[in-house]
């Protein structure tokens, strides 16, 4: 069964700072790797899809790496503001089922 | 693309009644999925169609929980003789067929058990 994990559970970062928000997986034998935003209340919200055979992708201020072999994923934000204060979750595909981390809820002090 | 669109988007109701819930899923996306969140967790994946074939139930599925999708365009999820563990958002999910496609999110049902 696969295990999602993110590290920190919560996080609090004035204007501007980069943040980098960390996911791990036990099961390598992954289709893709997902980000999502969710802000509260709200459904899911996709912001970057991995495949297995990528390293890296970038959207605009947010890039997302995967090393599949050690089951890690990263997202950096740069330059955060406060419009991205949101609970951020990564999602591990195995079979058609995504497995969730319990995600990481994002402060951005103005 | 109008997103995948869940009702109602509250359910407020007494322990021991029966709920449905709605999900239309993108119009060309032939994968729908539901999913479980409690607060404070990640969604939980609770089942899977493919058209109108109901291909994977996981085990949190009860067996007061049921699902449909006829004709393989919307989906129901019916909870019967609800408990107050019922309480959760319910998420329904959208996607191709193609598993390189991201699965598209809807807004979700939350439930509350008085």
């Amino acid at each position: 069964k696969q295990e999602v994990t993110q590290i920190p559970a919560a996080l609090s970062v004035p204007e501007g700072e980069n943040l980098v928000l960390n996911c791990s997986f036990t099961d390598s034998a992954i289709y893709n790797l997902q980000w999502f935003r969710q802000d509260p209340g709200k459904g899911l919200t996709s912001l970057l899809l991995i495949q297995s055979s990528q390293r890296e992708q970038t959207s605009g201020r947010l890039n997302a790496s995967l090393d599949k072999s050690s089951g890690r994923s990263t997202l950096y934000i740069a330059a955060s503001q406060p419009g991205d204060s949101a609970t951020y979750l990564c999602a591990a595909l195995n079979d058609y089922k995504l497995s969730f981390g319990a995600g990481t809820t994002v402060t951005v002090r103005a | 693309d109008t997103g995948v669109s869940q009702n109602p988007r509250h359910k407020i109701t007494k322990r021991g009644q029966n709920v449905t819930f709605r999900c239309d899923p993108i119009s060309e996306h032939n994968r729908l999925y539901w999913y479980r969140q409690t607060l404070g967790q990640g969604p939980e994946f609770l089942t899977y169609f493919q058209n109108e074939a109901q291909l994977e139930k996981s085990r949190l599925l009860s067996d007061r929980f049921s699902a449909e999708r006829p004709k393989g365009s919307f989906s129901t999820l019916e909870i019967q003789r609800t408990e107050q563990g019922d309480s959760a958002m319910y998420l329904c999910a959208s996607s191709a067929e193609d598993r390189d496609q991201p699965q598209h999110f809807g807004d979700g049902t939350r439930l509350s058990i008085l």
